[in-house]
């Protein structure tokens, strides 16, 4: 079975600046994918980024990037130019590729509170 | 296009009781998927039902329930529920099962047993 791990409960980061977000996962498969999602306080789960795994290319949406170190199954997050907006509870997830083994299954992360300070 | 809606969004109800929570996906996904989250357990997938089948299912135990109709609508079902059933239940739906497909959640239940 697949784990994910988000060892940081709590993050700050002081608006415009940047701040990363750390997750590491475990896994025997080879091929899955990566995902950060953002739960503000109306507990609406939004997308911020995905990562194939099959793609060495790191991901990239606007402000948030990510670093994917695959043989080290890490999967970070940058927020660059933090806006008092992406305060929220921050989930990494992951999910199987295989269409017949984990469907649209996903697995979460225990979640990251950032606060974003004025 | 409108989102995935929940229906109710709060619901109380008394040990033992059951209940039944409903989800709509966006229009012409197929795919739904129920997640519990909690404070201690954090986000635990329930089921995901493609096309009227289930398809995958958690470690959840039997009274938690689901189906889904031919429009694709969802709904789930607790019985005799416990006070460790107080959660918020999230529905994602996508266009079809794959994961190639971003899936979309909406607003959640808010279920608190008493």
């Amino acid at each position: 079975a697949q784990t994910v791990t988000q060892s940081q409960p709590e993050m700050s980061v002081q608006e415009a600046e940047t701040v990363t977000l750390s997750c590491t996962y475990d896994t025997s498969e080879s091929d899955y994918y990566l995902f950060w999602y953002k739960q503000p306080p109306s507990r609406q789960m939004i997308l911020v980024i995905r990562q194939e795994a099959y793609k060495q290319q790191n991901a990239t949406e606007n402000r948030f990037s990510v670093n994917f170190q695959k043989a080290a199954k890490s999967f970070s997050l940058k927020i660059s130019d933090s806006q008092l907006g992406d305060a929220a509870m921050y989930f990494c997830a992951y999910r199987s590729a295989g269409r017949r083994v984990g469907g649209s299954r996903l697995t979460f992360g225990e979640g990251t509170q950032l606060t974003v300070n004025p | 296009k409108a989102g995935v809606t929940q229906t109710p969004r709060y619901l109380i109800k008394t040990r033992g009781q059951q209940v039944t929570l409903s989800c709509s996906p966006i229009s012409g996904h197929r795919s739904v998927s129920w997640y519990q989250q909690t404070p201690g357990q954090g986000l635990q997938f329930l089921f995901e039902y493609f096309s009227e089948t289930q398809r995958n299912k958690g470690n959840f135990p039997g009274r938690f329930s689901g189906r889904q109709f031919s429009n694709s609508r969802s709904e789930m079902n607790v019985s005799t529920l416990e006070l460790g059933d107080s959660a918020l239940y999230l529905c994602a739906s996508s266009l079809v099962d794959s994961p190639d497909y971003e899936q979309y959640f909406g607003p959640g239940t808010r279920l608190t047993v008493t």
